[in-house]
């Protein structure tokens, strides 16, 4: 099975800030990777997949990249919608992990 | 639009059996792979079960391989999930999640609203 480690566990930043979420894969994945925010009490949102394509209708404050097995997600300035847990999700092989979690708090 | 609507969970013995359903509608739902994602109380994401567009293809979790099965009917735009021998530690939210495939295979692109299994006597 593929691990995905993400880190930190949360993040509390100002509106306005830069937030960058980190998730590392085990082994290679390529670009099989996509993120998902989950509000609470909600279904989880796919933001992006192929590690740096934004998903239709996303906002463009929100981006991914990747370098070998590590992939990033920032938010580049956060807004009070954006208090969410974060999710990253390797695709490359069955079964399908998720990293841990990142929760977004608004300081 | 999309629409994917869980139903079948609820409260049930452990060693018992459950089925919960998920009705797919506003797209081809026979062209589309489908999965079972979980979610334990206050815990993170879990993939669960996939099956391909036509039901041919099936992989599953080893936390639960023999003990859930996945089943598609195209015809009823259904998805289902077979849980046996539930154990406490099954209780969660299942989400009905479609694949973005042909897009791109194992990308959960529409989740539905989630339906509580709740494994306790």
């Amino acid at each position: 099975d593929i691990q995905m480690t993400q880190s930190p566990s949360s993040v509390s930043a100002s509106v306005g800030d830069r937030v960058t979420i980190t998730c590392r894969a085990r082994q290679g994945i390529s670009s099989w990777l996509a993120w998902y925010q989950q509000k609470p009490g909600r279904a989880p949102k796919l933001l992006i997949y192929g590690a740096s394509t934004l998903q239709s209708g996303v906002p463009s404050r929100f981006s991914g990249s990747r370098s070998g097995t590590d992939f990033t997600l920032t938010i580049t300035s956060l807004q009070p919608e954006d208090v969410a847990t974060y999710y990253c999700q390797q695709a490359n092989s069955f079964p399908l992990t998720f990293g841990g979690g990142t929760k977004v708090e608004i300081k | 639009q999309v629409q994917l609507v869980e139903s079948g969970g609820g409260v049930v013995q452990p060693g018992r059996s459950l089925r919960v359903s998920c009705a797919a509608s506003g797209f081809s739902f026979s062209r589309h792979s489908m999965h079972w994602v979980r979610q334990a109380p206050g815990k993170g994401l879990e993939w669960v079960a996939f099956i391909s567009y036509d039901g041919n293809n099936e992989y599953y979790a080893d936390s639960v391989q023999g003990q859930f099965t996945i089943s598609r009917d195209n015809s009823k735009n259904t998805l289902y999930l077979q849980m046996n021998s539930l154990r406490p530690d099954d209780t969660a939210v299942y989400y009905c999640v479609r694949d973005s495939d042909p897009a791109q295979l194992g990308i959960f692109d529409y989740w539905g609203q989630g339906i509580l299994v709740t494994v306790s006597t």
